[in-house]
């Protein structure tokens, strides 16, 4: 099973609030989790990844949460921006394939 | 340093035409793969490329194939277009040493088939 399952399909917060989008996969192969964001109009912009053998990484405001046992992920965006509104994915990957299997998409707005 | 650039930005094509997309990978990186993202949904692996070889290809016909020439930068042909080939058409390319698993995109290729 290649799928990786995206929710919710879009999130609206205020400025400062923590949206946090999750991720589900069921092939137990994938060892790369890596979450991209896309404006309108252009190319998906990878911002952080993560192995399985880690719970957690940081990278300036992004936070991934890894669950291996739960077969979840999910991305944390701290002190969100009205520029952080965009498109999110999840996505997966396995050594012996290396294709990236996208999640559907998270839509996210950033009030003022 | 210059990213991924592909060409042309859009293109309008009629249904059983032929397309070439072109894609000029990151400097560094030896590895394109090629995806097609349908309006609101993600990216669908369309195949990948190492040392001008294929090295892997997702659910997408024959008539869907590609070139990847010294220089790191490669090419996707799309034969006999369908209305559903209407797309956004991304390249991603690949550091040396990362497996493929870093993978940074182009700002995609718009393809309208009518």
């Amino acid at each position: 099973q290649q799928q990786v399952k995206q929710s919710p399909q879009s999130l609206i917060v205020q400025k400062g609030g923590i949206p946090i989008i999750n991720c589900a996969y069921e092939n137990t192969a994938f060892d790369y989790f890596p979450w991209y964001q896309q404006f309108p109009g252009k190319g998906p912009a990878l911002l952080i990844a993560i192995r399985p053998d880690v719970s957690e990484k940081k990278e300036g405001r992004f936070t991934i949460s890894f669950n291996k046992s739960a077969k979840q992920f999910s991305l944390h965006i701290m002190d969100s921006q009205p520029g952080d509104s965009a498109t999110y994915f999840c996505a997966a990957s396995r050594d012996a394939g290396n294709m990236l299997t996208f999640g559907g998409g998270t839509r996210l707005m950033v009030k003022p | 340093e210059t990213g991924v650039t592909q060409s042309p930005t859009h293109l309008i094509k009629t249904r059983g035409q032929q397309v070439t997309l072109r894609c000029s990978s990151q400097s560094g990186h030896n590895t394109v793969s090629w995806y097609q993202q349908a309006l609101g949904q993600g990216p669908q692996f369309i195949f990948q490329y190492y040392r001008e070889e294929e090295n892997g290809r997702g659910n997408f016909p024959p008539r869907f194939s590609g070139l990847q020439f010294p220089n790191y930068s490669s090419e996707l042909n799309v034969n006999a277009l369908e209305l559903d080939d209407s797309a956004l058409y991304l390249c991603a390319s690949s550091p040396f040493g990362t497996g493929a698993h870093e993978q940074y995109f182009g700002p995609g290729t718009r393809l309208t088939v009518t």
